[in-house]
């Protein structure tokens, strides 16, 4: 049980516009900045959204992060087929001294 | 250009010990927190061990912690992460990752850990 609570799964067809969520607590989220990642099997993870809402260099704008309270969301406007991948959220949680991610959703582009 | 390649992983029995090490190059090591994170088969990322930059602070995860040990060469360039006592649980990809204030914007390919009778 993953301390972050994200959908296992989210689907959508290209160029919709979804979103996936990331439920935390006053420890992690509430406190600390959200990050989001982007992982394809057998890859190295990459960043994707970092400090809540900013994209690093080379991430396409169509990719946004938002935060409000204990939550956050991730949410790709003008779906892609290669965004078809598996997103974690993380946070650094004060009490447990330590970083949690969310179990992950896997996103499937019909 | 930064980077992180991971090596060491291999197969091992219930209760025994394996270092993994992480090489990196491409940005002043010394001056950046490391982590640890790995995935087991079929599961999610799960985030192990963090060190700061010059390796005086370190916290694990609750499911390794007294197991595992992280620390780190600075002069080498190098992270390392110590697994003793692995269980089967213990078997995935573990991956060095490096911290910087918008998260973990560096990772190595990871480096495969079996622990099986």
């Amino acid at each position: 049980q993953s301390v972050l609570t994200q959908p296992s799964s989210l689907s959508g067809t290209p160029g919709q516009r979804v979103s996936m969520s990331c439920s935390g607590s006053s420890s992690n989220i509430g406190k600390n900045s959200v990050h989001w990642y982007q992982h394809f099997p057998g890859t190295a993870p990459k960043l994707l959204i970092s400090t809540n809402n900013q994209r690093p260099s080379g991430v396409p704008d169509r990719f946004s992060g938002f935060k409000s309270g204990t939550s956050a969301s991730l949410v790709i406007s003008g779906l892609q087929s290669e965004d078809e991948s598996q997103y974690y959220c993380a946070a650094w949680d004060d009490n447990l001294n330590g970083w949690v991610f969310g179990g992950g959703t896997k996103l499937t582009v019909l | 250009e930064v980077h992180l390649v991971e090596s060491g992983g291999g197969l091992l029995q219930p209760g025994g010990s394996l270092r993994l090490s992480c090489a990196a190059s491409g940005f002043p090591f010394n001056a950046y927190t490391m982590n640890w994170v790995r995935q087991a088969p079929g599961k999610g990322l799960e985030w192990v061990a963090v060190i700061d930059s010059s390796g005086t602070s370190v916290s694990y995860a609750g499911s390794v912690k007294g197991r595992f040990s992280v620390f780190r060469d600075n002069a080498e360039n190098s992270l390392y992460l110590q697994l003793d006592m692995v269980s089967p649980e213990d078997t995935g990809v573990y991956f060095c990752a490096r911290e910087w204030h918008v998260g973990f914007d560096y990772w190595g390919p990871g480096t495969m850990v079996t622990v099986a009778s």
